[in-house]
């Protein structure tokens, strides 16, 4: 496989539920991030990791959980979620955690929360 | 605070020209994307400005002026395939290094 891949593409949960989003680089970078992206609302950029370590955390709420085991995966833990967190979200890595290099998408999780 | 604006919808005709403007205030800058999003899709870079001027690439246009804070995005020759969102993004320097996203342009292509 190539780029950015997401899984599960489509997601639906209920408030209670606990479930994870997995994506996965295969382009060799050294920095991954999360963004939520809702209908009429910019990119919101969730979290930032930087050769494994979490360097941005932008006011997350804590029922979303990063988890980075290396420089290929990056996680996103749910629990207790609200139906406002329905969006899409989006995993993107770049070469390094610099604002001048090229991010590159996944295809994102669409999440439901009933 | 940091803004970006750009229009939320465009329409145009097959074969004709369109441009998607973006204006911006920040707080440091250092450039300018433009990612094209098919519904359903991921986003994926079509160009990125740090000087000002126009940077042409195949039918894709781009420019940027750093005085005004604007940028826009030339579509030549439009295809059907050209029907997306246009999202303007900022590279910002300044305090944090990260990227900030406008709305997206939801560009609509008729034949």
């Amino acid at each position: 496989e190539t780029g950015v891949t997401q899984t599960p593409r489509h997601l639906v949960m209920g408030m209670t539920n606990k479930k994870s989003l997995k994506c996965e680089q295969h382009l060799g970078h050294n920095a991954m991030y999360w963004y939520k992206q809702s209908a009429k609302k910019p990119l919101e950029l969730m979290f930032v990791y930087s050769l494994e370590e979490r360097v941005e955390n932008n006011s997350v709420p804590s029922r979303f959980s990063p988890e980075c085991p290396n420089s290929s995966h990056l996680f996103l833990h749910l629990h207790t979620l609200q139906p406002e967190d329905s969006a899409l979200y989006l995993c993107a890595s770049s070469q390094a955690w610099d604002s001048t290099d090229t991010q590159y998408f996944g295809p994102g999780t669409r999440l439901t929360v009933l | 605070g940091q803004n970006i604006d750009q229009p939320t919808e465009m329409t145009a005709t097959e074969g004709a020209i369109v441009q998607i403007n973006c204006t911006y205030q920040t707080s440091g800058f250092n450039g300018l994307f433009w990612y094209q999003q098919h519904a359903g899709e991921a986003p994926t870079f079509l160009s990125y400005n740090v000087l000002d001027g126009l940077e042409e690439k195949g039918r894709f246009s781009s420019f940027l002026s750093r005085s005004k804070g604007y940028s826009y995005l030339l579509l030549k020759e439009l295809q059907m395939k050209d029907s997306a969102s246009y999202l303007c993004a900022v590279s910002l320097s300044y305090n944090t290094d990260k990227l900030i996203f406008g709305t997206g342009t939801r560009l609509q292509v008729f034949p």
